[in-house]
Formats: C-alpha cells, sequence, structure tokens
C-alpha cells in the first residue's frame, strides 16, 4: 500500500527567502507524485507532478521539485518566497498501475511567509 | 487545466435531514470522479470512487448507506448524506478524471456542510 510522509506540519519563512517542503512517499511499485495547494476554504490546486522522464519537475507559480528515488523523496521548492504562498501545501501518490488512480494524501504543510 | 464546480459550496441544515452535493466536470467527460473529506487543519481522506454508469467503490469504514454517490452522466456525480448529524459536518471534495488526462484528477472547490 502506498502512503506519503510530510514531516513538516508548519513551515514559517521570511519573504523572498528559499523554501523546501520535505515529502516522502512509500510504495512497492513505481509511482506518479504531485504537490497540491490549498487555499482557505478552497478546493486542491495542482502545482506540479511527476509522471516519468526528468526528475526535475518545473510548475506554476515558481515552484519545482525533484524525485528521487533511492531516497523515495518529492521535496518542494522555491527559491523567493512571497506573500502569497501562503496556504496549504499538500503531497500526493498515485501507484503506477494502469487503472489505479487513487490518490493518496501526506498529512500537509502550512507553509506561512513572514513579511 | 479542465474545470470542476461543485454545488452548493456550503450548507447548513438540521440533524436528521438529507443534503445532496453535485460535482460536475464543465469541460471535459469524467469517466471517474472521486470524493473526499476534509476535516479542520487534516489531510484528504478519499471516501470513494465512482465510474460512470457504475456503483461507487467506497473505502474501508465508509458507510455507503449513509454517503450515497451516484455517477449518472459523464459530467456530473452527486454525494447524497442522509440522515446528517453533526459529525458529518465537514469540508467535502470531489475531483474528475477524464480520458484525455492521464492519471491526473481536477478538484472542486468544495462544500462545507455543517449540521446543527
Amino acid at each position: 500500500a502506498q502512503s506519503v510522509t510530510q514531516l513538516d506540519s508548519q513551515v514559517p519563512v521570511f519573504e523572498e527567502a528559499p523554501v523546501e517542503l520535505r515529502c516522502n512517499y512509500s510504495s512497492s511499485v513505481s509511482v506518479y507524485l504531485f504537490w497540491y495547494v490549498q487555499y482557505p476554504n478552497q478546493g486542491l490546486q495542482l502545482l506540479l507532478k511527476y509522471l516519468s522522464g526528468s526528475t526535475l519537475v518545473k510548475g506554476i507559480n515558481g515552484f519545482e521539485a525533484e524525485f528521487n528515488k533511492s531516497q523515495t523523496s518529492f521535496h518542494l521548492r522555491k527559491p523567493s518566497v512571497h506573500i502569497s504562498d501562503t496556504a496549504e501545501y499538500f503531497c500526493a501518490v498515485s501507484e503506477g498501475n494502469f487503472g489505479n488512480e487513487k490518490l493518496t494524501f501526506g498529512t500537509g504543510t502550512r507553509l506561512t511567509i513572514i513579511p | 487545466g479542465a474545470v470542476v464546480s461543485q454545488h452548493p459550496s456550503w450548507v447548513i441544515c438540521k440533524s436528521g435531514t438529507s443534503v445532496k452535493i453535485e460535482c460536475r466536470s464543465l469541460d471535459f467527460q469524467a469517466t471517474t470522479m472521486f470524493w473526499y473529506r476534509q476535516f479542520p487543519k487534516q489531510s484528504l481522506m478519499l471516501m470513494a470512487t465512482s465510474n460512470e454508469g457504475s456503483k461507487a467503490t467506497y473505502e474501508q469504514g465508509v458507510e455507503k448507506d449513509k454517503f450515497l454517490i451516484n455517477h449518472a452522466s459523464l459530467t456530473l456525480s452527486t454525494l447524497t448524506v442522509t440522515s446528517a448529524h453533526p459529525e458529518d459536518s465537514s469540508f467535502y471534495i470531489c475531483s474528475a478524471r477524464g480520458r484525455d488526462f492521464y492519471n491526473e484528477q481536477f478538484f472542486g472547490p468544495g462544500t462545507r456542510l455543517t449540521v446543527l
């Protein structure tokens, strides 16, 4: 069974500083990996995804993530954050078996940008 | 990207009543729709998966008689919370997946249910 661990429940960062949100996963098969952002009282918006190919994935709003198979990680990074990046971030995994589209979510990381 | 809507965005009801939540894919055909539940400050928990024209598959621990899911067309799925109680108060989010978007789910904006 697949699982996702987001070790940091809250991450405060000063504006314009870099940030890394950590995500580790567990799966017995190949996986697809996703990062979603959720603003208060809203649904989820896809930031980026890894399906195959290059392990460095670039997404929207200046975010990027790197898939590391040996460390089973998919950490999210941004070189310079803005106030508008304050939100909840969820890492998710979907096992790469055709027909199994279930997403398993981590517990989320609340990113707070300090002016 | 593909757009998914939910209606209503919020609903308040009395204990014992039933509430229906609609999830629509606006610009694509959703072969599969998913229903999630999110408690305050927690992650999304998958409740059930529904494929168009067939019965929903519920996750372990989810009462299928309480959470009725219908996916009658390629653009609409409904979740009915029957005989709602205060413990059913939560944020319900649907997502949809279509043939043209392999393995990517598009999420609706969510519905906040409050049962008094």
